[in-house]
């Protein structure tokens, strides 16, 4: 199982776009990189998948590069509801497997 | 938007007590999973189940913990003697075949005094 690494907190303003870098130096050919948000007391929510180059949804963006060793969450324009942790993980996509997370970077946004 | 529905949201026990925490997973999904995340830590997994069977436990898994799809909606997850250490939020997640991502529930949290 690849480990990430990502930091472990950041802090942002409302408006602006915030960026999540995470380190798998060890991802393996059948991985792919998804990313999870979580609320106080609340399930984790995915938010994004990718396996190369830039995914996007109405949520967020996701950029890998062609090592694909990182890759950068992009929440463009946050609020204050973004306040959250968000993780990075590695593995295969088959349906079955389960996940494996890591501790996290939690975001706070500030007014 | 479809749910995964857990109930309760809070529950208290007492230690050596039994504890069922239930879930309804999203009707259409066919992977079913149990994790726990104890006050300040990560989010932990704890069981899979797929075709009526576990697929795969951590070790947290003992035999005091045991899973049960009972009646083809709900998922059950039975704490057969509780421990102050099991203390945590209990999150039930279900997953299509063919959709990445799981869908998590809101989660019990369970007390155990």
């Amino acid at each position: 199982l690849a480990k990430t690494t990502q930091p472990i907190s950041m802090d942002s303003y409302e408006g602006q776009e915030v960026n999540i870098t995470c380190s798998h130096n060890n991802i393996a050919t059948n991985d792919y990189i998804t990313w999870y948000q979580q609320f106080p007391s609340q399930g984790p929510r995915f938010i994004i998948q990718g396996y190369k180059t830039k995914v996007t949804n109405e949520v967020a963006s996701l950029f890998i590069p062609a090592d694909r060793k990182s890759s950068t969450l992009s929440l463009p324009r946050v609020s204050l509801s973004d306040t959250a942790v968000y993780y990075c993980l590695v593995g295969e996509a088959a349906a079955g497997n389960k996940l494996t997370f890591g501790g996290g970077t939690r975001v706070l946004v500030k007014p | 938007e479809p749910e995964v529905t857990q109930t309760p949201s809070h529950q208290v026990t007492q230690m050596g007590q039994e504890v069922i925490l239930r879930c309804v997973p999203i009707s259409n999904h066919l992977y079913f999973y149990w994790y726990r995340q104890i006050l300040g830590q990560k989010v932990e997994f704890l069981v899979s189940f797929y075709n009526n069977e576990i697929s795969e436990k951590s070790e947290i898994f003992d035999d005091q913990f045991s899973v049960e799809r009972p009646d083809g909606s709900n998922f059950t997850l039975k704490i057969r003697s509780t421990k102050l250490e099991d203390s945590a939020m209990y999150f039930c997640a279900s997953r299509s075949g063919t959709n990445y991502g799981y869908t998590f529930g809101s989660g019990t949290r369970l007390t155990v005094v």
